[in-house]
């Protein structure tokens, strides 16, 4: 399979604990996107890359999460001292510059 | 501020019942506009990208047209397996940025 892969699919976690989840795009693509998605709600875009460079990052991303993408392949990001309120589907999305994305299955969040 | 709106929010249709599902936007500069299929806990599956008025594009039983403020996705003799929430994503042209900024979504419910 060479779509989008996302590790875990599934995490659960006590309130105050950190997180970090991985992506991994589709291998020719050199753009790399985070978004958020809640119940109800369409994706919420949270910062991408293009190659290794973060190129920006939404306001909604406060400073307790961060994204790295070192050697511009797979992606992890990190939450710091999870609230409830991060309870969400984080979705990771590939591209080759600005066509179109492909989105990954999703990692559900449940902050306890 | 861009924004996508789509409605309705929710629509129930008898297998063969054909209709259509709105998205209207508002941006300062259109780059493209995307559909995608999401099924219930996982990613967004990529449908179509529309980049000018007038642009129309078929699969299967799905045909998706752009005019210069809203876009519609019409659903010809849906079938139960159709059932899914439809999401629209504009991209706009201002700055480097391909992010996609997404509207709510429309569960579409296909009754046998």
């Amino acid at each position: 399979d060479t779509g989008v892969s996302q590790d875990p699919r599934h995490k659960i976690t006590k309130r105050g604990q950190n997180v970090t989840f991985r992506c991994d795009p589709i291998s020719e693509h050199n753009r790399l996107y985070w978004y958020r998605q809640t119940l109800g709600q369409g994706p919420e875009f949270l910062t991408y890359f293009q190659n290794e460079a973060q190129l920006e990052k939404s306001r909604l991303l406060s400073d307790r999460f961060s994204a790295e993408r070192p050697k511009g392949s797979f992606s992890t990001l990190e939450i710091q001292r999870t609230e409830q309120g991060d309870s969400a589907m984080y979705l990771c999305a590939s591209s080759f510059y600005s066509i179109e994305q492909f989105f990954g299955p999703g990692t559900r969040l449940t902050v306890l | 501020e861009d924004q996508v709106t789509q409605s309705p929010e929710a629509l129930r249709l008898q297998e063969g019942e054909s209709s259509s599902l709105n998205c209207s936007y508002t941006v300062s500069g259109l780059r493209g506009l995307f559909w995608y299929r999401q099924d219930p806990g996982k990613g967004p599956e990529f449908l179509f990208t529309l980049y000018s008025a007038g642009e129309e594009k078929e699969k299967e039983r799905l045909k998706a047209t752009l005019t210069k403020k809203e876009s519609f996705l019409h659903i010809t003799a849906p079938k139960p397996e159709d059932s899914a929430t439809y999401l629209c994503a504009v991209q706009i042209t201002t700055g480097a940025n391909s992010k996609l900024t997404f509207g709510k979504g429309i569960t579409l419910s296909v009754r046998p």
